[in-house]
């Protein structure tokens, strides 16, 4: 079957723009994460979705970021009036109530 | 949920083991250890995990030592494939909001022709 989806691969946008990046969980996947990472570093969390709820949003660094997930399955992370440094590869990965993580291949954002 | 230490780099030759070393000396009794890695420009991939049995599956095999302290993810012959950044992660696998992997920086391993 097919893994964790994102759209799109790469995103250049302008500072102060807004940008969605999607996130395709795997079917029947009740958990599904967002992750930052930045160039040499680990994932960092974002937050985490229990099916519709968000059930731990502890590292969204400011409310430029939102994430949505309204009917369980697909993902949209917003990132509002965007900066330099939210330059990133954004990973959604999504879980059957944990056990095992499935990431996705990352949403590359740009900022210029 | 308990911290790794991992070296930040090793190295091995083609068609040898790599042995990737971790220490997790605060882990709690119901804590797994995860193996994670991340090649080049790619999400992460599982490897493996397990409680305090050691584990081997058709990737790798992971050592854990009796105290569970440490544990050692061992590539039993490394390709040049297997040259990727590798994550030890210590987590209790309950549902809620202690079910996310934390990841540090890893262990770089580069496979050597």
């Amino acid at each position: 079957g097919a893994g964790v989806s994102q759209t799109p691969s790469n995103k250049v946008t302008e500072k102060g723009k807004y940008v969605e990046l999607r996130c395709d969980p795997i079917s029947g996947h009740t958990a599904l994460y967002w992750y930052r990472q930045s160039l040499g570093q680990g994932p960092e969390f974002l937050i985490y979705f229990q099916g519709t709820g968000a059930a731990d949003d502890s590292g969204l660094p400011n409310d430029r970021f939102f994430a949505v997930r309204p009917e369980g399955s697909v993902s949209t992370l917003k990132i509002q009036r965007t900066e330099r440094g939210d330059s990133a590869v954004y990973l959604c990965a999504s879980s059957l109530t944990g056990g095992r993580w499935f990431f996705g291949p990352g949403t590359r954002l740009t900022v210029l | 949920d308990a911290k790794t230490t991992q070296p930040p780099s090793m190295d091995c030759a083609e068609g040898r083991a790599a042995n990737l070393p971790c220490n997790h000396s605060t882990i709690s009794g119901n804590e797994y250890v995860y193996w994670y890695r991340q090649i080049h420009s790619q999400g992460p991939q599982y490897i493996i995990h397990g409680l305090k049995n050691n584990e081997t599956n058709e990737m790798a095999s992971l050592i854990i030592t009796e105290d569970r302290k440490s544990s050692t993810l061992i590539l039993p012959h490394a390709t040049l494939r297997d040259t990727a950044v590798y994550y030890c992660i210590v987590i209790t696998t309950r549902g809620g909001a202690n079910s996310k992997l934390t990841f540090g920086k890893g262990i770089t391993l580069s496979v050597r022709p």
